[in-house]
């Protein structure tokens, strides 16, 4: 159980584009899901929380405008990339956490595999 | 926010010898502190986790200690084999928002 998906697991798109990613929680609702960028070698930074059905929450120095998170229901969420730039290539990984009556507890985030996304 | 430090950031060790990642987090609120294994391109597996009301907990081979009055926290591998090599990555998070801040990683090289 607890498994999340994510689509694509890479892209290679020219800048200037958007693209779009989805996180899917395959299993489980989630109250909550987390978006994460990892730039080679280095660690997972949270790019923004999304709760279902509200806006999502942006760390500090995250572009809102550039970043758009939607958590159209409790078990998808989309993060789209607009106006990419090579700057933006990275890998993009989405988490999850259960609703607060799982009998798993509600610490423990769901990983998706990642999107490499590369921008020429 | 949270500040999570780790070290160090590359570990070599050789097989059946024990490694050792230590951590420490900023924010007192925090009360949940997860490892995870990440291997090259994969997503983060998380192998122990450890609540602020327990003190050290085990698994197998793999063992968590937290002192949260100093506010770090520790993971020890005994017995390394070739396939613990991969990058390991603390963090802590609270109940205030569950937020997860990371840790830098450590690179654990087991040489056979």
């Amino acid at each position: 159980g607890a498994v999340v998906s994510q689509h694509p697991s890479w892209v290679i798109c020219k800048s200037g584009t958007s693209v779009k990613i989805e996180c899917r929680s395959l299993d489980f609702q989630a109250t909550t899901m987390f978006w994460y960028r990892q730039f080679p070698k280095q660690s997972l930074m949270l790019m923004a929380t999304s709760n279902e059905g509200s806006k999502a929450t942006y760390e500090q120095g995250v572009e809102k405008d550039k970043f758009l998170i939607n958590h159209a229901s409790l078990t998808l969420s989309t993060l789209t990339v607009t106006s990419a730039h090579p700057e933006d290539s990275s890998f993009y990984i989405c988490s999850a956490r259960e609703m607060e009556t799982s009998p798993r507890g509600v610490y423990e985030q769901f990983f998706g595999p990642g999107t490499r996304l590369t921008v020429l | 926010g949270e500040n999570v430090e780790q070290h160090p950031s590359t570990l070599s060790v050789q097989e059946g010898d024990s490694a050792v990642i230590k951590c420490t987090y900023s924010d007192s609120a925090s009360n949940y502190f997860p490892w995870y294994k990440q291997e090259l391109g994969k997503r983060p597996q998380l192998i122990i986790d450890i609540r602020s009301n327990v003190g050290e907990k085990k698994d197998q081979r793999i063992a968590v200690t937290l002192n949260k009055t100093a506010k770090h926290f520790s993971l020890h591998i005994t017995e390394t084999q070739p396939e613990d090599s991969a990058v390991y990555f603390c963090a802590a998070s609270s109940f205030r928002d569950y937020k997860l801040s990371f840790g830098a990683g450590t690179t654990v090289t087991v040489r056979a």
